[in-house]
């Protein structure tokens, strides 16, 4: 069964330090997001790609975060500096264009020390 | 503004011990609601998505249904594996979705 590939699955580092995200979507899914969810809270959507264009980046904090999908397919999301307060799971999930079914990876949950 | 609300947050059956999960929300221009489950350190699992109020969906001892303000997610005759997060969210035209906190199932044997 395909699935939404993420890495890594854990990521401990130090506040002030950058961070990186790597998703790779099912094969075929136009859509991607990057969503993050705190301990004991729903998901939260911080940017949607459409192909390579950002659909909607208006939740992500772009002062310190970025997300690129330069070829369509694979994506990466960036942390640069790492606060406290960034600790938290970061998921990738994709969908087909004009599909209604959204799919999730296994996340990566990120650490900040 | 989109707001999903679920309750309980937390929920503590007997195995066999049938029940019900709630998820009310706000939201206009409803292109469709999700229920998901999530295991402890995992990602969403999709479950079911509804479309229209009076719609039902079942998946084993899963039964989702959907009125023009809520959803709920029946559990029969529950076993230790379903417990779990459950999660539901809404979907509306831009392809996103607003999820709620979470059910926090525990289903003891």
């Amino acid at each position: 069964e395909a699935e939404v590939a993420q890495s890594p699955r854990y990521k401990i580092t130090e506040k002030s330090q950058a961070v990186a995200f790597w998703c790779d979507p099912i094969s075929g899914h136009a859509t991607l997001y990057w969503y993050r969810q705190i301990l004991g809270q729903g998901p939260e959507l911080l940017v949607q790609f459409q192909d390579e264009s950002v659909v909607d980046d208006s939740q992500l904090p772009k002062d310190r975060f970025s997300a690129e999908r330069l070829k369509g397919v694979d994506s990466t999301l960036k942390i640069q500096p790492a606060e406290l307060g960034d600790s938290a799971m970061y998921l990738c999930a994709s969908s087909l264009t004009g599909g209604n079914t959204i799919y999730f990876g296994e996340g990566s949950w990120l650490t900040v020390v | 503004e989109d707001q999903v609300t679920q309750s309980p947050e937390a929920l503590r059956l007997q195995e066999g011990e049938s029940s019900s999960l709630n998820c009310s929300y706000t939201v206009s221009g409803l292109r469709g609601l999700f229920w998901y489950r999530q295991d402890p350190g995992k990602g969403p699992e999709f479950l079911f998505t509804l479309y229209s109020a009076g719609e039902e969906k079942e998946k084993e001892r899963l039964k989702a249904t959907l009125t023009k303000k809520e959803s709920f997610l029946h559990i029969t005759a529950p076993k230790p594996e379903d417990s779990a997060t459950y999660l539901c969210a809404v979907y509306r035209s831009a392809r996103q979705l607003t999820f709620g906190s979470g059910t926090q199932l525990t289903v003891l044997p």
